[in-house]
């Protein structure tokens, strides 16, 4: 089955705080990617943090990090130092092979509130 | 940067209505993506289309159809819309280079309403 879950619907931070939001996926393969999506209010999606399966090191882009647990198939997004702009719908996505290209399968989405 | 443009915001339509969705991209992207997302299911993949005139079916073809006559412009069709289609729709493009997996660059997003 190709599936991603995101098993929290809604997540809460307070500003300055650091919010882990979780991520699993089902895979047969030992190479794929894994993508981190942000969706704000403006609905514009935007790229986060990409992760690639047979790099060990887990990717990081400023605040953000991933934990990637490949054996656990496993990959959470950990935002430090929260800021009211992070308030979004965040996507986790792995890349999944067709006939003449890759697909991504998209999990359910987390909102991230950010209070102040 | 890559620039997505879809052609409306948001859109209403009734039943039975045929609807296009343009979706346009300036960096020449070989591929090019119709999803559509719906609360609790994420996004879905409608269809593919790697090159002019080439398409491949995503996770949820039946109601629809594609068309890219230009490798700049990919368009969504709903023959005969439905109430059931009432969602969002986002289009993306990605390089194409046939290696790993090409990020992809999504548009703003149509908000398409089926009465």
């Amino acid at each position: 089955a190709q599936t991603v879950t995101q098993s929290q619907p809604e997540m809460s931070v307070q500003e300055a705080e650091t919010v882990t939001l979780s991520c699993t996926y089902d895979t047969s393969e030992s190479d794929y990617y894994l993508f981190w999506y942000k969706q704000p209010p403006s609905r514009q999606m935007i790229l986060v943090i990409r992760q690639e399966a047979y790099k060990q090191q887990n990717a990081t882009e400023n605040r953000f990090s991933v934990n990637f647990q490949k054996a656990a198939k496993s990959f959470s997004l950990k935002i430090s130092d929260s800021q009211l702009g992070d308030a979004a719908m965040y996507f986790c996505a792995r890349n999944y092979l067709m006939e003449y290209g890759n697909k991504l399968v998209f999990g359910a989405g987390t909102i991230l509130r950010v209070k102040s | 940067d890559v620039k997505v443009t879809q052609s409306s915001r948001y859109l209403v339509k009734r039943t039975g209505e045929k609807v296009f969705l343009e979706c346009v991209q300036d960096m020449d992207h070989e591929n090019m993506f119709w999803y559509r997302q719906d609360p609790g299911l994420g996004l879905r993949l409608i269809y593919f289309s790697y090159d002019v005139k080439m398409k491949e079916k995503g996770d949820i073809p039946e109601g629809y159809s594609v068309s890219r006559e230009k490798k700049e412009r990919f368009s969504l069709i709903l023959e005969s819309a439905s109430t059931n289609q009432t969602s969002m729709y986002l289009c993306a493009s990605s390089l194409g280079t046939g290696v790993g997996a090409d990020t992809q660059y999504f548009g703003p997003g149509t908000r398409l309403t089926v009465l």
